[in-house]
């Protein structure tokens, strides 16, 4: 049973179209995340979603919109997609909003803007 | 604010070496602190975690030792394998804020 999955694991598409990308988590987690990473494997924290409220919302294009149907389901829909947009996007959750919490992470999206 | 400093990669070692990888933090009060390891192709997982001074966290032969009179928290293995190779992130958790703070993480590559 995988814990934090999301599809698609691989995403090729062009510039100026809308996607999204799922992710569940079957742990009873509370608290939900985003995460961007570069190539570089820099971590960017995107949103993060507790209890189904938006808590974090960093600064990110406004094409990005994240929605949270219930605790265990987090999406990630990307309108007019552009080149910069390429990365690898990590879902993860974490039981709640402490300070020693675990997150635990799903396999990555990888997206690739032509 | 909170941030993570880590040492800059790649870092190549024969198997069998020693490893260190270091972690320096700046941050208000008393945060936990955590090792994350990525393999290729995968998405994180914890690899181990401190939440106060002195703690010892320790997993798969990797362990360390949340250090706050010099605000580290360095990753130490005694005999990397082939196995080992990843790239290895710390990151920090505060009360004041419970999103971790991540390193720039470190490219871990281990020669047979």
């Amino acid at each position: 049973d995988t814990a934090v999955s999301q599809t698609p694991k691989y995403l090729v598409t062009q510039m100026g179209n809308d996607k999204s990308i799922k992710c569940e988590q079957n742990l009873g987690h509370d608290t939900m995340y985003w995460y961007k990473q570069d190539s570089k494997k820099f971590l960017k924290i995107m949103f993060s979603y507790n209890n189904k409220e938006l808590i974090i919302n960093e600064t990110v294009p406004n094409r990005f919109s994240p929605k949270s149907p219930d605790k265990a389901h987090l999406n990630l829909h990307i309108n007019s997609l552009e080149l910069g947009d390429s990365a690898v996007y990590f879902c993860a959750s974490s039981q709640a909003r402490t300070r020693v919490e675990t997150q635990y992470f799903g396999p990555g999206t990888r997206l690739l803007v032509l | 604010g909170n941030s993570v400093t880590q040492m800059e990669g790649p870092v190549t070692l024969s198997e069998e070496a020693f490893l260190t990888i270091n972690c320096t933090y700046t941050a208000t009060g008393y945060p936990s602190l955590f090792w994350y390891v990525q393999y290729p192709g995968e998405g994180l997982q914890l690899l181990l975690k401190a939440t106060k001074a002195d703690d010892k966290g320790s997993n798969k032969g990797f362990e360390a030792t949340y250090r706050k009179e010099t605000t580290s928290f360095h990753l130490e293995k005694g005999s990397v394998q082939v196995s080992d190779s990843a790239v290895y992130f710390c990151a920090l958790s505060s009360d004041s804020n419970y999103q971790l703070i991540w390193g720039a993480g470190t490219k871990l590559i281990i020669k047979p």
